[in-house]
């Protein structure tokens, strides 16, 4: 069946630090894959996206390359904030699935001081 | 444009008490699901829906029951609730099947104990 297999936390870094969160799925059909972002007492907004192998979704200065080789979707930032703490979700969904729903990580919570 | 709404958004239970989650969407959108978050585990799918008057299970639905009788609505029903139920609910909806302008919009959330 389809998952999706994040890094585990808690990440914690200084400001400025580079950042990677791994994260690797296995999937029937061709899934489309997602970064979700959950700050501290909120729900869960779609942080980026990457819908077929190669692409590259960013924003917030956050990126993730849609690696078919590898079936990988790292996140990675160049420079975080204090502001980036948050817990991050891997999603994937295909064409197959249920009405579409989503297969999360367990998701890694980062922690990021000043 | 409020989004997605969820009531209410903190709630106790006693066991064996029932209840009903309500979430909108004023988006116009013809998916809607519902998912419980637990410590480790991420979100998982309980219950879901591909339109007004259609529901269908998700990988943990037992327990639960939901409607959509208003395209904007979904409500999701604990007739008895065990502890094994307390979780944050997530309400989320989207529009399009997979592709290019695929999103799952996520409501704020609620956060049920049961004791």
């Amino acid at each position: 069946g389809n998952s999706v297999t994040q890094m585990e936390g808690p990440v914690t870094l200084s400001e400025e630090a580079f950042l990677t969160i791994n994260c690797t799925y296995t999937a029937t059909g061709y899934p489309s894959l997602f970064w979700y972002v959950q700050y501290p007492g909120e729900g869960l907004q779609l942080l980026l996206k990457a819908t077929k192998a190669d692409d590259k979704g960013s924003n917030k200065g956050f990126e993730a390359t849609y690696r078919k080789e590898t079936t990988s979707f790292h996140l990675e930032k160049g420079s975080v904030q204090v502001s980036d703490s948050a817990v991050y979700f891997c999603a994937l969904t295909t064409n197959n699935q249920a009405g579409t729903a989503l297969i999360f990580g367990k998701g890694t919570t980062l922690s990021v001081s000043s | 444009n409020a989004g997605v709404t969820q009531t209410p958004k903190f709630r106790v239970l006693k066991t064996g008490q029932s209840m009903t989650l309500l979430c909108a969407q004023d988006m116009n959108h013809e998916y809607m699901y519902w998912y419980r978050q637990d410590p480790g585990m991420g979100l998982r799918l309980i219950h879901y829906s591909v339109g007004e008057g259609t529901t269908a299970k998700g990988e943990v639905p037992d327990g639960y029951n939901v409607s959509r009788l208003k395209k904007q609505n979904f409500l999701l029903g604990l007739e008895s609730a065990a502890p094994s139920q307390t979780s944050v609910y997530f309400c989320a909806s989207s529009y399009s099947f997979v592709g290019f302008d695929y999103e799952q919009y996520f409501g704020p959330g609620t956060r049920l104990t049961v004791t």
